[in-house]
């Protein structure tokens, strides 16, 4: 069974430029998830998406930072324009919330590391 | 304060070795407590869920001081493969799904 897949694996831009990172999540996970990790700390949560609703994006930078899950399958998170500060690894994971509203194991992709220069 | 507080290590020991991690939060009503192990340059993977009974994986057991708040990770008989950094992760109140993660300890086991 494919994990979750993001894409591109690598990113380098310019300051100021627009960037977007795609995340496709396990199959039958209703819930998506974006987190930025900084060099030498742990994830942390950018959005988070119950189907195609976003129910949790307080850590969003929510000038530059946008975040659109369409259909409930698929989530693009798009930063314009992108800073010195963005410089990060981007990662997706997916999970299954059950009707109860309790979670499941959240499983995550490969990430985006993302340079700018 | 951080949420949830590691010591970043990092931990070099020998093959063979018992090492152990502690972690500590800071919301003493969190509801549920995991470490996630995560490889150089890859994604974060969960290694197990920690119980307020404690468990056990293998040579891997966790365990849960709710009074102290403070979980722990112990690993017996170390492996080259060990190397890793260990997340403490903590499920605050009231979202079953939201994960707070702490920076993480070095673990580097060598021959």
């Amino acid at each position: 069974e494919a994990g979750v897949v993001q894409s591109p694996r690598y990113k380098i831009i310019e300051k100021k430029q627009p960037v977007a990172f795609w995340c496709n999540p396990i199959s039958g996970h209703n819930t998506l998830y974006w987190y930025r990790q900084n060099l030498g700390q742990g994830p942390e949560l950018l959005i988070r998406y119950e189907n195609e609703e976003a129910v949790d994006d307080s850590q969003l930078p929510k000038d530059r930072f946008s975040a659109e899950r369409l259909k409930g399958v698929d989530s693009t998170l798009k930063i314009q324009p992108a800073e010195l500060g963005d410089s990060a690894v981007y990662l997706c994971a997916s999970s299954f919330l059950t009707s109860s509203g309790r979670g499941e194991e959240q499983f995550f992709g490969p990430g985006t590391r993302l340079t700018v220069l | 304060r951080k949420e949830v507080e590691q010591d970043p290590g990092p931990f070099n020991v020998p093959e063979g070795a018992t090492v152990a991690f502690n972690c500590t939060y800071s919301n003493s009503a969190s509801q549920s407590f995991f470490w996630y192990r995560q490889d150089c340059r890859k994604e974060p993977k969960l290694l197990m869920s920690v119980y307020s009974s404690g468990n056990e994986d293998g040579r891997f057991t966790a365990q849960l001081n709710r009074a102290s708040q403070y979980i722990s990770l112990l690993i017996r008989d170390s492996k080259l493969s060990d190397s890793a950094t260990y997340l403490c992760v903590v499920n605050p109140p009231g979202g079953y799904n939201k994960l707070i993660f702490g920076a993480g300890t070095r673990l580097a086991v060598h021959p």
